[in-house]
């Protein structure tokens, strides 16, 4: 069974600061997506990594996937309260459906 | 705009009601999903299916059923509810492979009393 772990489970941070969330697995995935999902609403796609070592950036927000492909990483620059929601990682591993981390809950205070 | 509509936001049912949680997308996509979120567990998929009158178990099945008699609708079943299912609902599309972009209904959080 393929597993995503995300860490940390929940952050807590200032408007302006900087933050890095991770996801970690001990499988290989063709491609990785990053959703945000917003109070109240269904995830939404972020955007998907797909050659090992990629690095896309959207806005403050910089995504990696690693060499192996076994890893990803989300960094966002300079937190605003709008980036506040639940961050998830989804892998695919093949033949079956995504496999989704049970997110990191970011918090951005004003 | 591509749009995934789940036709209940939040219903509250006793035990041992059946429920049906419907969900249409109008992208003409092939798979549609249906997932569970609790907090600490993550999404966690419970039937999925890639085309009509077709269906797969995910994860987590027991307890649920579900129909896809058209292209745009999939429909969640509980025969009979229980507490323990007592959660937010997320219907899901994709279009060509079970691993694109999901496209994500705005949840339907039940309570089972």
């Amino acid at each position: 069974t393929q597993l995503l772990e995300q860490s940390p489970q929940f952050l807590s941070i200032q408007e302006g600061e900087n933050l890095t969330v991770y996801c970690n697995s001990s499988s290989v995935f063709s491609s990785l997506q990053w959703y945000r999902q917003e109070p109240g609403e269904g995830p939404v796609l972020l955007v998907t990594v797909v050659t090992g070592g990629e690095v896309k950036k959207l806005k403050r927000l910089t995504f990696q996937f690693g060499d192996a492909r076994k890893d990803s990483s989300l960094h966002i620059t300079a937190a605003q309260p709008g980036d506040t929601g639940l961050y998830l990682c989804a892998g695919d591993g093949g033949n079956t459906p995504l496999v989704f981390g049970k997110g990191t809950r970011l918090s951005v205070i004003a | 705009d591509v749009k995934v509509t789940q036709s209940s936001r939040y219903l509250v049912k006793r035990t041992g009601e059946k429920v049906f949680l419907e969900c249409v997308q109008d992208m003409d996509h092939e798979n549609m999903f249906w997932y569970r979120q609790d907090p600490g567990l993550g999404l966690r998929l419970i039937y999925f299916s890639y085309d009509v009158k077709m269906k797969e178990k995910g994860d987590i099945p027991e307890g649920y059923s579900v129909s896809r008699e058209k292209k745009e609708r999939f429909s969640l079943i509980l025969e009979s509810a229980s507490t323990n299912q007592t959660s937010m609902y997320l219907c899901a599309s994709s279009r060509d492979t079970n691993t694109g972009e999901l496209f994500f209904g705005e949840g339907s959080r039940l309570t089972v009393l």
